[in-house]
C-alpha cells in the first residue's frame, strides 16, 4: 500500500518571503502521479500543481514549483513570494496510475503566512 | 453546473438514525469519488464509481456504509444507524475520464455531526 507523509505539521511565513513544505512517499511503483492541493479557511480543496513520475522535469505553476526526487521519493513544494492568500492546509497525494483510481493523502500542513 | 456540489452542506443527526449524502458531480464528468475527511487530517478514500458502476469499494469503512450511482450522474453516500465516530466531512469529487492524468475536482463537502 501507498503512504504519503508530511512530517512538519505546522509553518509560518513573512509575507514575499519563500517557503518550502516537505513530503515523502512509499512506493514500489513506477508509474504515479504527485499533487499538492491548498484547502484555505473555507475548506475548499484546490489542486495547487501536479507532478507525473516519468517526467524528470519539476512542475511550476506561477509562483508553486516542485523538487520531486523520485529515487528518494520526496515531493516537496516550494511557494515563492508568498501571499497572504497562501495561508492554508496544504496536503500532499499520490495516485497510482492503472491501480486502484484513488488520491491518497497525507496528513496535511498548516502554512501561515504574515503580514 | 459548474462545479461540484453536494448536498446538505451540514448534517446533525443522532446516533442511530440513516443519513443519505448526496453529491452532483460536473456535467459529463465519468468517474466520481467518496472520501471522507476527519479534522487535522487528509480526505481518505471510501469509493469510486466510472460512470454507474461502484469500481472499488474498498475504503467503506464496514457494511453501514453504501454508495449508489444508479444513472451515472448523481451519488447518493448512505450511512445506516450512524455513530458517533462518523462525524466528519465527507466530500465528493469527479473528474472527466477518472486517472492521474485528470484532475479530481471537489465539492464543498458535507460536514456530519453525529449526536
Amino acid at each position: 500500500a501507498q503512504t504519503v507523509t508530511q512530517s512538519q505539521p505546522e509553518m509560518s511565513v513573512q509575507e514575499a518571503e519563500t517557503v518550502t513544505l516537505s513530503c515523502t512517499y512509499d512506493t514500489s511503483e513506477n508509474n504515479y502521479y504527485l499533487f499538492w492541493y491548498k484547502q484555505p479557511p473555507s475548506r475548499q480543496m484546490i489542486l495547487v500543481i501536479r507532478q507525473e513520475a516519468y517526467k524528470q522535469q519539476n512542475a511550476t505553476e506561477n509562483r508553486f514549483s516542485v523538487n520531486f526526487q523520485k529515487a528518494a521519493k520526496s515531493f516537496s513544494l516550494k511557494i515563492s513570494d508568498s501571499q497572504l492568500g497562501d495561508t492554508a492546509m496544504y496536503f500532499c497525494a499520490f495516485f497510482l496510475q492503472g491501480g486502484s483510481e484513488k488520491l491518497v493523502f497525507g496528513k496535511g500542513m498548516k502554512l501561515t503566512v504574515n503580514p | 453546473g459548474a462545479g461540484v456540489s453536494q448536498s446538505p452542506r451540514y448534517k446533525v443527526t443522532k446516533r442511530g438514525q440513516d443519513v443519505a449524502l448526496r453529491c452532483d458531480p460536473i456535467s459529463g464528468h465519468v468517474s466520481l469519488y467518496w472520501y471522507r475527511q476527519a479534522l487535522g487530517q487528509g480526505p481518505e478514500f471510501l469509493t469510486y464509481f466510472n460512470y454507474e458502476a461502484q469500481q472499488d469499494k474498498s475504503g467503506l469503512p464496514n457494511d453501514r456504509f453504501s454508495a449508489e450511482r444508479p444513472e451515472g450522474s448523481i451519488s447518493t453516500l448512505t450511512i445506516q444507524r450512524t455513530e458517533q465516530r462518523d462525524s466528519a466531512m465527507y466530500r465528493c469529487a469527479s473528474s472527466l475520464y477518472g486517472g492521474g492524468a485528470d484532475e479530481q475536482f471537489f465539492g464543498p463537502g458535507t460536514r456530519l455531526t453525529v449526536l
